[in-house]
């Protein structure tokens, strides 16, 4: 089954512990990217990565890493986590708008996570 | 720059009625459209989008979107809503100048409310 996997689901840390949001896809697509949703504001990327080891912010990239090793995985990397940072994260995949391919993206589950 | 407005926070249908989800967009260039849906402790799944062609898109689930080139809206509607509908919907364009190719700007979504 198509499709893309982040975990943890739900986390609960504390401000300035280190943590990592996995994503991975299975899709093969070259393109991947993290959003965030905080209500009323709708989602907002915060990273993308147009192929291995090709990676840069989107509109919201304080406090938050990447990296893109393998192409089916991208994680997120909250160095030192703030209040702030309290959100649901979406990962993302697709392939480029070409004939024959749709474009649209694909989303994970979400991740909800709480820095104390 | 490339945004999108849902004028609506909340939007409340009788079950068997016909249902609107309103959304305008503004862009520079030809718009690439779309809708997703997500229900509640779900990820975000697409339901239509449009890129060119006809200007009623028709999508999963019996939901249909109309692009309005003049009006810049690309409302959402569904002849006969079902209790099951319920669930936030966003409206997102696509920014092909940053973000990569695939970055989407997203609404701040609409709540549906179908009623039995």
């Amino acid at each position: 089954e198509a499709q893309v996997t982040q975990n943890p689901r739900y986390l609960i840390t504390v401000t300035g512990k280190k943590l990592t949001v996995t994503c991975s896809q299975n899709m093969n697509h070259e393109y991947m990217s993290w959003y965030r949703q905080d209500p009323g504001l709708g989602l907002r990327q915060i990273y993308y990565s147009m192929n291995v080891e090709v990676t840069d912010k989107g509109d919201v990239p304080e406090g938050y890493k990447v990296s893109r090793k393998e192409k089916r995985n991208f994680p997120l990397i909250l160095e030192s986590p703030s209040p702030n940072q309290t959100s649901l994260y979406f990962c993302a995949s697709s392939s480029p708008t070409r004939r024959g391919r749709t474009g649209e993206l694909f989303f994970g589950e979400g991740s909800r996570l709480t820095v104390l | 720059a490339q945004s999108v407005a849902q004028p609506e926070d909340q939007v409340n249908v009788a079950e068997g009625n016909p249902l609107t989800v309103k959304c305008t967009y503004s862009v520079s260039g030809n718009p690439y459209l779309f809708w997703y849906v997500q229900y509640p402790n779900r990820g975000l799944q697409f339901l239509l989008k449009y890129i060119t062609g006809d200007n009623l898109v028709k999508g999963s689930y019996g939901f249909e979107a109309e692009f309005n080139k003049s009006q810049t809206s690309f409302h959402l509607k569904k002849p006969s809503a079902l209790v099951s509908d319920s669930a936030l919907y966003f409206c997102a364009v696509r920014d092909p100048f940053l973000g990569g190719y695939n970055k989407l700007i997203f609404g701040a979504g609409t709540r549906l409310a179908v009623h039995p």
